[in-house]
C-alpha cells in the first residue's frame, strides 16, 4: 500500500521560511518523478514544482520561482520543499503526489498546512 | 485564472447521470491524456481517470472518462449521495512544462 506522509507545515511569518518533507513507502520510490500541489484555502488545485527520479530535473510554477527549491533523497524514500520569502498569498495546504509518466498524480499524501501571517 | 475551464458547479439527483466538460488548448489536453481528480470534503485529491479513460482500481465503473480534440468530460451514473465532491481536470502542457488543473467543479447531489 503506497503511502506519502507530508510533514513541516506551520504558522510562519511573511518573509519566513520552511521545509516540508514527504516520505514515501510502499513503492520504488527511486523510479518516481514527484511533484508538489497547494490549495489555498476555498479554492482550487495549484501546481508547484516536480522533480524527476534521479533529481536532476527540476520545474516550478512561475509563482515561486526563486523562492521554492524542491529536493529528494532516494536513500531516505523522501522528497522536500524550502520555502523561502513567504507571502500571504503562499497559505495553503501543500500536497506531495508522485508524478506518472503520462502526467498524472497517481498517488497523493494527506497534506500539510502552511500559514503566513503576521 | 486556470489554464484550463471547468464549470464551476453541477447538480443532479440520486441515480441521474451528469457530465462535467474541461476545455483547454493545443498544448495540453489536445496534445495530451488528461487526468480527473476527485476530492471529498476534507480530504486529500484522489485519481479518478488516467489516460482519458482509465479507471484506476477500486473507482467504480460509474465514472468514466472521454476526450475529443481540446476537450474532455467525466460522466458519472447512477450518481450517489456519496459522490458529493469537488472534481478537477488536468492535463500535461507541452509549453509550460508543468500540469495544469482545471479550476474544479463542486458536485452536488440534490
Amino acid at each position: 500500500q503506497v503511502q506519502l506522509v507530508e510533514s513541516g507545515g506551520g504558522l510562519v511569518k511573511p518573509g519566513g521560511s520552511l521545509r516540508l518533507s514527504c516520505a514515501a513507502s510502499g513503492l520504488t520510490f527511486s523510479d518516481y518523478y514527484m511533484s508538489w500541489i497547494r490549495q489555498a484555502p476555498g479554492k482550487g488545485l495549484e501546481w508547484v514544482s516536480y522533480i524527476s527520479s534521479s533529481g536532476d530535473y527540476i520545474n516550478y510554477a512561475d509563482s515561486v520561482k526563486g523562492r521554492f527549491t524542491i529536493s529528494r533523497d532516494n536513500a531516505k524514500n523522501s522528497v522536500y520543499l524550502q520555502i523561502n520569502s513567504l507571502r500571504a498569498e503562499d497559505t495553503a495546504v501543500y500536497y506531495c503526489a508522485s508524478l506518472g509518466r503520462t502526467g498524472d498524480l497517481d498517488y497523493w499524501g494527506q497534506g500539510t498546512l502552511v500559514t503566513v501571517s503576521s | 485564472q486556470s489554464v484550463l475551464t471547468q464549470p464551476p458547479s453541477a447538480s443532479g439527483t440520486p441515480g441521474q447521470r451528469v457530465t462535467i466538460s474541461c476545455f483547454g488548448g493545443s498544448s495540453d489536453i489536445g496534445g495530451n491524456p488528461v487526468n480527473w481528480y476527485q476530492q471529498l470534503p476534507g480530504t486529500a485529491p484522489k485519481l479518478l481517470i488516467y489516460l482519458n479513460t482509465q479507471r484506476p482500481s477500486g473507482v467504480p465503473d460509474r465514472f468514466s472518462g472521454s476526450k475529443s480534440g481540446t476537450s474532455a468530460s467525466l460522466a458519472i451514473s447512477g450518481l450517489q449521495s456519496e459522490d458529493e465532491a469537488d472534481y478537477y481536470c488536468a492535463a500535461w502542457d507541452d509549453s509550460l512544462n508543468v500540469v495544469v488543473f482545471g479550476g474544479g467543479t463542486k458536485l452536488t447531489v440534490l
